[in-house]
């Protein structure tokens, strides 16, 4: 069985520019989050969607957006990219809501 | 709203033996979710061991097990028989078990070192 998988693994990005990360989530799985891990912040809940629809955002400015597709993969957008985005970018999916995420392996974005 | 606290950044232990990693949690919910986490080098998320807050009885998963000290919002996992391959970062979270939500609120980690 597939695990969550997130492209891709790697990227580099100039300030200014944007980025568009992808994750798969597992087969059947309908509800997928976003996490940005950094030293100095830790694990941040970026968003999560269920069914096409966004169901929580965190604490980010406008120029985080996410999107989720009808076969449950979801894409996750950052415009105007600034230094303090380069992070690691975790999704998961769950399949049976409070039983735990299952992570995909992230993508490191570094913006320079 | 809720927070999630781990108080050691790292902890060490020896192959074989045994190591509690802590974390404590503030909420109001009487009903939630408790998770550890592993994050390895190879940074994928690895699910370690789930609590459900309504259930007494402490959860166990192999070498795994936790203390869940409700009334104190304790939450510490305990590794038995310590294995090289246990090294990693450690992160504890907590999810509202009310609300139409599988947010996750994570604790700062605890890395942990095992020796030969």
């Amino acid at each position: 069985k597939a695990g969550v998988t997130q492209t891709p693994r790697y990227l580099i990005k100039t300030r200014g520019q944007q980025v568009t990360l992808s994750c798969s989530p597992i087969s059947g799985h309908r509800s997928v989050s976003w996490y940005q891990q950094t030293p100095g912040q830790g694990l941040q809940f970026l968003f999560e969607y269920f069914s096409e629809t966004q169901r929580n955002k965190g604490n980010f400015p406008g120029r985080f957006s996410g999107r989720q597709f009808s076969n449950s993969r979801s894409e996750m957008n950052v415009s105007t990219l600034e230094l303090g985005d380069s992070a690691l970018y975790l999704c998961a999916s769950s399949l049976v809501t409070g039983y735990g995420y299952t992570f995909g392996s992230g993508t490191r974005l570094t913006v320079v | 709203a809720q927070t999630v606290t781990q108080s050691q950044p790292e902890m060490s232990v020896q192959e074989a033996e045994t190591v509690t990693l802590s974390c404590t949690y503030d909420t109001s919910e009487s009903d939630y979710y408790l998770f550890w986490y592993k994050q390895p080098p190879s940074r994928q998320m690895i699910l370690v061991i789930r609590q459900e807050a309504y259930k007494q009885q402490n959860a166990t998963e192999n070498r795994f097990s936790v203390n869940f000290q409700k009334a104190a919002k304790s939450f510490s996992l305990k590794i038995s028989d310590s294995q090289l391959g246990d090294a990693a970062m450690y992160f504890c979270a907590y999810r509202s078990a009310t609300g139409n939500t599988d947010k996750l609120i994570f604790g700062t980690g605890t890395r942990l070192q095992v020796f030969p």
